[in-house]
């Protein structure tokens, strides 16, 4: 089983739409989670970080279940600037590793 | 935020030659960068954390006499393919550890293409 799963769509969304990603981790010692924005060959950019208590930022909402070991991203809103690939990740408890899902592409159409 | 840089930014090379990238942090100091590759639709896999002044630590199955790590200074590691092959093309992005006021971030360097024919 691979220790970050994500679905890797892709999602094709109109713009406005709203749209969720999930995530599941299999290591119960992750401590830290978050969600990265890759676009086409570059390196990824931190999106937001996700807390026990859920968080939003402006259109992104993140929510983490730690008793499924699940994490989820919704996007309200959807522009065509946010067409790209989102990376779950997860750093486990006293180490420095992040560790990368495979990421859940998405394409957001006029 | 904080600006991490790499050099360069693609490279093309032979068969069996070596080949150095170079991972800077710009604006703060990193005692702690990290090596990872990302093939083609695949996630980045983390290859080795670089520490200032100590070897670098390999995770499972990376060969550290193949990819050799210098981490000199506290905002430069290096990461040395040597004697690439086909296989080893891939895109190699480092990342450096912020441990600023706000927290620590990792924060990534542009990446680098390698390409071997």
């Amino acid at each position: 089983r691979k220790e970050v799963e994500q679905d890797p769509g892709p999602f094709n969304v109109p713009e406005g739409a709203t749209v969720a990603f999930n995530c599941t981790y299999s290591n119960s010692a992750s401590q830290s989670f978050f969600w990265y924005r890759q676009d086409c060959r570059k390196e990824p950019k931190l999106l937001m970080s996700v807390y026990s208590s859920g968080n939003e930022d402006g259109r992104f909402t993140a929510q983490l279940n730690r008793a499924s070991q699940y994490i989820s991203l919704l996007i309200r809103d959807s522009k065509l600037s946010d067409s790209a690939t989102y990376l779950c990740v997860v750093n486990w408890l006293r180490t420095d590793k992040l560790i990368f899902g495979t990421g859940t592409r998405l394409q957001v159409f006029p | 935020g904080a600006v991490v840089s790499q050099h360069p930014s693609w490279v093309i090379c032979k068969s069996g030659t070596s080949v150095k990238i170079e991972c800077r942090s710009l604006d703060f100091q990193a005692t702690t960068m990290f090596w990872y590759r990302q093939f083609p639709k695949q996630s980045l896999m983390l290859m080795a954390t670089s520490n200032e002044g100590s070897k670098a630590t390999y995770e499972q199955g990376v060969e550290k006499d193949k990819f050799l790590i210098n981490h000199a200074s506290l905002t430069l590691s290096t990461l040395t393919v040597t004697s690439a092959h086909p296989e080893d093309s891939s895109f190699y992005i480092c990342s450096a550890r912020d441990m600023g006021l706000v927290g620590e971030t990792q924060y990534f360097g542009p990446g680098t293409r390698l390409l071997v024919l």
